[in-house]
């Protein structure tokens, strides 16, 4: 059974940081491409950043390049989401993805999503 | 990057009827479309992957098609179960969702 776990989730102020783990099992982690992807609460989803399999290729949406950071422990079956600089907007219940085929052309989807955590930036 | 717009953002609908939601896109995307569910504090769950195929364990009620730039997917029947919202969703773009509620 394919599952994800995420957390490291809580309540930061503007400006800190936290660091999202997504531990997986089920699958080989090591041949799946991975997404994070988030919903600021009663909206809808936002695509955050994916990281190819091996890990040597990362992708952000343009509201957080510079200031998140994906990454990945293929021994560990881990993915990693470093979050810096964070700001109100970036409040949101975080995702982490399971993804099938390449979402930077050709095609992609998501067929299994781990639970969320939720990340509150707040004063 | 292509826009996805659904249409409508609420439907109302009774146990029993069918019900087609809309995802239109800015420019053609071929097939590469996806369909989620999600339920209140829950996970998106998937339905439908490239613009027809059903993911395994999904109920045979739910429908996809479509191609190029207008898609819908439908469920023949619905059932107390499907009162969730929708999302399509393209490459990195999902659309704004549809919430199918009690009539």
């Amino acid at each position: 059974e394919v599952q994800l776990v995420e957390s490291g989730g809580g309540l930061v102020q503007p400006g800190g940081s936290l660091r999202l783990s997504c531990v997986a099992s089920g699958f080989t982690f090591s041949n799946n491409v991975m997404s994070w992807v988030r919903q600021a609460p009663g909206k809808g989803l936002e695509w955050v950043s994916g990281i190819s399999d091996s890990g040597a290729s990362t992708y952000y949406t343009d509201s957080v390049k510079g200031r998140f950071t994906t990454s990945r422990d293929n021994s560990q079956n881990t993915l990693y989401l470093q979050m810096n600089s964070l700001r109100a907007e970036d409040t949101a219940v975080y995702y982490c993805a399971k993804q099938i085929g390449y979402c930077f052309g050709g095609g992609c989807y998501f067929d299994y999503w781990g639970q969320g955590t939720l990340v509150t930036v707040s004063s | 990057d292509i826009q996805m717009t659904q249409s409508p953002s609420t439907l109302s609908a009774s146990i029993g009827d069918r019900v087609t939601i809309t995802c239109r896109a800015s420019q053609s995307i071929s097939s590469w479309l996806a369909w989620y569910q999600q339920k209140p504090g829950k996970a998106p769950k998937l339905l439908i992957y490239k613009a027809s195929s059903l993911e395994s364990g999904v109920p045979s009620r739910f429908s996809g098609s479509g191609s190029g730039t207008e898609f819908s997917l439908t469920i023949s029947s619905l059932q107390p179960d499907d009162f969730a919202t929708y999302y399509c969703q393209h490459l990195r773009t999902f659309g704004q969702g549809t919430k199918v509620e009690i009539k």
